[in-house]
């Protein structure tokens, strides 16, 4: 079975710019998650998508978005791009919920970000 | 490879040694707790995971150990080898629907 995959893996952009990242997850998997990671804070939540609704939200600006689509594919949007959004964003796929606990994440290899 | 972390504690070991890393995290109602390795230039790799139900958890060559008690896991890997160096995470999850917090991370450093 195919493991989650994040397009580009590489990306430059320049402060002002906006950026779109992409995540395919794993086949069946109906929750995706997006975290932010770098050297000083670790692994940040920014945001959940379950059945194309976004059911969680970390403590990130609105310039951070997202959406998920039928499929269960995701994108992340970041407008407005700032040299504090230089990092790399992992993408995390899941079954989603059941009725009594959650299913562990499984993560994509992540798209580096550098803005400059 | 990207830095994971500049400022992560470290944990070095002699190749064939068992390996214990440990994890402290923040809520008591957390039920469900995952370990993850992160090698450079990949994502977090699932390893084991533990349901608040029990206190101990085998998998090939690791072992998870819960303690609610004092809010505390550990990763215990046995005879450890060149493969295993990495930084290994812990995941807490408050609840069924709530989004996993991570820890900070422990860079493990097998020596030859």
């Amino acid at each position: 079975k195919a493991g989650v995959t994040q397009t580009p893996r590489y990306l430059i952009k320049t402060r002002g710019q906006q950026v779109t990242l992409s995540c395919s997850p794993i086949s069946g998997h109906r929750s995706v998650s997006w975290y932010q990671q770098t050297p000083g804070q670790g692994l940040q939540f920014l945001f959940e998508y379950f059945s194309e609704t976004q059911r969680n939200k970390g403590n990130f600006p609105g310039r951070f978005s997202g959406r998920q689509f039928s499929n269960s594919r995701s994108e992340m949007n970041v407008s407005t791009l700032e040299l504090g959004d230089s990092a790399l964003y992992l993408c995390a796929s899941s079954l989603g919920p059941t009725e009594t606990y959650n299913s562990p994440l499984h993560f994509g290899n992540g798209t580096r970000l550098t803005v400059t | 490879g990207e830095s994971v972390g500049l400022h992560l504690p470290t944990l070095s070991v002699q190749e064939g040694d068992n390996s214990i890393i440990n994890c402290a995290y923040s809520n008591s109602a957390s039920d469900y707790f995952i370990w993850y390795k992160q090698e450079s230039g990949k994502g977090p790799q699932f390893i084991i995971d533990i349901r608040s139900n029990m206190d101990k958890r085998q998998g090939q060559r690791v072992t998870v150990l819960l303690n609610k008690t004092v809010k505390h896991l550990s990763l215990q890997i046995a005879a450890t080898q060149p493969g295993d160096s990495a930084v290994y995470f812990c995941a807490e999850n408050p609840s069924k629907g709530q989004n996993f917090v991570f820890g900070p991370g422990t860079r493990l450093s097998v020596l030859p």
